[in-house]
């Protein structure tokens, strides 16, 4: 079946920095892929849609200029959560949408903490 | 924004006993689909019901879907420990790829 990778697992970080996390889709090209944020005990929120060769749009309220979205190939999307601050800790999850097929794939999802 | 809402938030039952959840949504859907999250890791996709659909069956899982109350339950037959996890609901509307989900019910099974 459609596999989603998504790289790293986990990344503790420092205040300021920024961290990069991957999604890729290994077997199917994902024309579209999202990426989701989720707070401890929390549901899934929606942060962007990522579309393969144009500009991601975002949810109401995720700072876009923050949460960079690169969707260059149809097998990669990543998210680079820039000038990371501690209350950006969460659990970000990616999926991809396999054209061929439904549903939604998703990825195994990024903890990241930022002391 | 969040659409669905499940409840309980959390169930514990005894290995071999019957879970049953529920979510609600407040727009219309093309579908409806539940997951399974197993504590810090991704989502797997369990079952997908369709707005046409009022129930549909997977293994040990049983979907009903009430587009009138807008409604959906999962059930669980026959428990395990394995089924620990937390359940999400998730509705994707007519012409969109984007599911939007639910607060989700955290299940505990008792061996």
């Amino acid at each position: 079946g459609a596999v989603v990778s998504q790289h790293p697992s986990w990344v503790i970080c420092k205040s300021g920095t920024s961290v990069k996390i991957e999604c890729r889709s290994l077997d199917f090209q994902a024309t579209t892929m999202f990426w989701y944020r989720q707070f401890p005990k929390q549901s899934l929120m929606l942060m962007a849609t990522s579309n393969e060769g144009s500009k991601a749009t975002y949810e109401q309220g995720v700072e876009k200029d923050k949460f960079l979205i690169n969707h260059a190939s149809l097998t990669l999307s990543t998210l680079t959560v820039t000038s990371a601050h501690p209350e950006d800790s969460s659990f970000y999850i990616c999926s991809a949408r396999d054209p061929l097929n439904s549903p939604l794939h998703f990825g195994n999802g990024t903890r990241l903490t930022v002391t | 924004s969040q659409q669905g809402e499940e409840d309980p938030q959390a169930l514990s039952i005894q290995e071999g006993e019957n879970a049953t959840m529920n979510c609600s949504y407040k727009t219309s859907i093309n579908n409806l689909q539940w997951y399974r999250q197993n504590s810090g890791r991704g989502l797997v996709h369990l079952i997908l019901i369709r707005s046409n659909e009022r129930e549909k069956h997977s293994g040990r899982l049983r979907v009903t879907l009430d587009t009138s109350k807008k409604s959906s339950s999962l059930l669980i037959t026959a428990s395990r420990a394995a089924d620990t996890a937390s359940y999400f609901c998730a509705t994707q509307g007519a012409g969109s790829y984007q599911l939007t989900f639910g607060k989700g019910t955290k299940l505990s099974v008792i061996p």
